[in-house]
């Protein structure tokens, strides 16, 4: 089975930094994505990490310990367009198994 | 041009139609997906397909069937629908090589009376 855990809900104000974690347990592992999906619109990518460590992308990073089934995803400073989901999916094969997504708001 | 569309982007129906959403993709992948997203318990997988021969059932298929007309199209129908399919439903199709990256539809609307 998939068990894919990431908090709910975090608020953080604008210009800060905010870490959403995400842990999981599953019957198979090929990488882990980020998306950001805001309200009522489509997800879309934001990193993939396949091996342990650090990537950066500008204002995100994600990290991943393959043997702690741990990721998290820094977003650096905030700005208001920055309010959204983000969705942790870990690959198995050729499919993806999502958590439930946090939503992140931010505030002036 | 949108790569991945769907249509309808709303849709209100009663209990008991019959219902089919369509996909389209102008990415030119071989693989596409069927989700099916409810608050607090994220997208889960209905149906795949791997290329036009191929479909499988994801995680909660019961209650919907797919079809893969040709690479750049696949439909999801709800035979009966019922009120515990109201959703939001998303498309989404990959490549068959690299890193799976799943790109996806603007998503469905859909709300069973």
């Amino acid at each position: 089975g998939q068990n894919i855990d990431q908090p709910t809900e975090m608020t953080a104000t604008e210009g800060a930094i905010v870490q959403i974690n995400c842990t999981y347990q599953t019957s198979g592992f090929n990488g882990l994505f980020w998306y950001q999906q805001h309200a009522g619109e489509a997800p879309t990518f934001l990193s993939y990490n396949v091996l342990d460590g650090l990537e950066e992308k500008g204002r995100f990073s994600s990290f991943l310990s393959r043997s702690k089934g741990y990721s998290y995803l820094l977003l650096k400073e905030l700005q208001m367009k920055d309010s959204a989901s983000y969705l942790c999916a870990v690959r198995n094969d050729y499919k993806l198994s999502f958590g439930a997504g946090t939503t992140v708001t931010v505030r002036a | 041009d949108a790569d991945v569309t769907q249509t309808p982007r709303n849709r209100i129906t009663k209990t008991g139609k019959r219902i089919m959403l369509e996909c389209s993709q102008t990415k030119g992948h071989d693989r596409m997906y069927w989700y099916r997203q409810d608050p607090g318990l994220g997208l889960r997988l209905i149906y795949y397909s791997f290329d036009v021969k191929d479909i499988n059932k994801g995680e909660i298929s019961d209650g919907y069937s797919v079809s893969r007309q040709a690479q750049a199209k696949f439909s999801l129908s709800l035979e009966s629908a019922i009120p515990n399919q109201t959703a939001l439903y998303f498309c989404a199709t990959s490549d068959l090589w690299g890193t799976n990256e799943q790109f996806f539809g603007p998503g469905t609307r859909l709300t069973v009376l």
